[in-house]
């Protein structure tokens, strides 16, 4: 079946360092995407999206690149600060318009 | 109050007891979704609401029980739960299903964290 997932399931990164999050998607039909952030005790909340007619979107501190060559998308987080520490997922809309969502990257920063 | 809120945050519960989890959207929005989220799995998408009528059960067990009674309000009765039910049950909402104007964006409730026992 189609799916969205992330490479890793825990990426460390130093405070200050920039963090890159990997997501691969199956579906080629796909045609959206959406990042969200979800921390200790909380639902997740949107971060950022993009359409499959741009390859990249930047918002406050957040980059995301998408690759429809490879079925790929990254998002970059510049400067990552201790508030940043959470877990993320990729998510993307199927050709059924359904959101399939991946398993999620922890992010942890070190001081 | 603003967003989605859930209640209650967390709930103990033994496999004959029946509880119920409530959702509310204070967004305007016209779709709301149950998810179930257990640890190293994707969210498990349990029900869809589109203006108070269901349109989408994932094949879910019977002992959860959804209820829609208005755009703003979604329950979710429980009842002879399992052990493996254990889960964060998340709430979310959208002003439209997926693929329509705004159905992209889910907004999430805090969830409520459910342990059965």
């Amino acid at each position: 079946g189609e799916s969205v997932g992330l490479h890793l399931p825990t990426l460390s990164v130093q405070e200050g360092d920039n963090s890159i999050i990997n997501c691969a998607y199956s579906n080629s039909a796909s045609d959206y995407f959406i990042w969200y952030k979800q921390e200790s005790g909380k639902g997740p909340q949107f971060i950022i999206d993009i359409r499959s007619n741009m390859d990249k979107r930047q918002g406050q501190r957040v980059t995301v690149l998408l690759n429809k060559t490879v079925k790929h998308l990254s998002l970059q987080i510049a400067a990552t600060q201790p508030g940043d520490s959470a877990v993320y997922f990729c998510a993307g809309r199927n050709r059924d318009d359904k959101i399939i969502f991946g398993k999620g990257t922890r992010l942890h920063i070190l001081p | 109050e603003t967003g989605v809120t859930q209640t209650p945050r967390h709930l103990v519960m033994g496999m004959t007891n029946k509880k119920s989890l409530k959702c509310e959207q204070h967004l305007g929005h016209n779709a709301m979704y149950w998810y179930k989220q257990s640890a190293k799995k994707p969210l498990e998408l349990m029900f869809v609401y589109n203006f108070k009528e269901q349109t989408e059960n994932n094949s879910v067990p019977s002992r959860f029980s959804p209820e829609c009674p208005n755009s703003s309000h979604l329950f979710l009765h429980l009842h002879t739960l399992q052990p493996e039910d254990s889960a964060l049950y998340l709430c979310a909402s959208s002003q439209e299903l997926a693929g329509g104007p705004g159905g992209d964006t889910q907004y999430f409730g805090p969830g409520t964290r459910l342990t059965v026992l």
